[in-house]
């Protein structure tokens, strides 16, 4: 399986600003992911990132809250913007190799906004 | 209705006693995959084993066995021997062939290994 790694690991803001995520893989993979695991809960998919094109989000999520940016095949951006205290979670990337494989995860972002 | 249903939130087992935690499924895709992650309190997720629905045998991964039980529509995880870093929580996910890309995860499984 891939290698995932994700920056920050965690980190505590204030409201109203904005944080850029990080998620870099140790290979090429066809399928990126970003997941949302709010304190004691299951976790929700945010959106597909895709390579050179707008992501796709799902319901609930919309680009203006959650722009993600992929670049290439190696590397996903998830930027949590004009934060407010529900937004505090743990926030993973995953890949698959294809949509039908097994998604890994990355070792996910701790966030507390204040 | 609930994609995954996980009903029990809380489970204790001995050190080196076995455990099953519980996984029903709902779907109407007769292609679909079930998959089990453990998420220490470290917070990331790690995959542990998947079992395909044309799969005909139950899946093994050392010392985690799925009991699929597919007219049952239940898929669920067997630890061996529990370890004292067994403790952590256990999420079931699906996905099915329809949907693509979707992973639909329960609300989770809390183990605590006992010494």
């Amino acid at each position: 399986s891939a290698v995932i790694s994700q920056k920050p690991s965690r980190d505590i803001c204030q409201r109203g600003t904005s944080l850029t995520i990080q998620c870099q893989v140790d290979s090429q993979v066809t399928m990126m992911f970003w997941y949302r695991q709010q304190p004691g809960q299951s976790l929700t998919l945010i959106a597909t990132a895709n390579q050179g094109s707008e992501a796709t989000y799902e319901s609930g999520f919309v680009i203006d809250k959650f722009p993600i940016s992929r670049p290439n095949l190696t590397f996903s951006t998830l930027t949590v913007s004009n934060m407010s205290p529900e937004d505090s979670s743990i926030y993973l990337c995953s890949v698959a190799s294809t949509g039908r494989d097994t998604q890994y995860f990355g070792p996910g972002t701790r966030l507390t906004v204040l | 209705a609930q994609k995954i249903t996980q009903t029990q939130p809380g489970m204790f087992v001995q050190e080196k006693e076995a455990v099953t935690l519980d996984c029903t499924y709902d779907t109407s895709d007769p292609s679909y995959g079930l998959f089990w992650y453990k998420q220490p309190s470290s917070g990331e997720m790690i995959f542990l084993i998947y079992q395909g629905s044309y799969d005909q045998q139950n899946a093994t991964e050392g010392r985690y066995s799925l009991n699929f039980q597919k007219a049952r529509k239940s898929a669920n995880l067997v630890i061996s021997a529990s370890q004292l870093g067994d403790s952590a929580m256990y999420f079931c996910a699906m996905r099915e062939e329809g949907t693509g890309n979707q992973f639909y995860f329960g609300t989770g499984t809390s183990l605590t290994v006992i010494p």
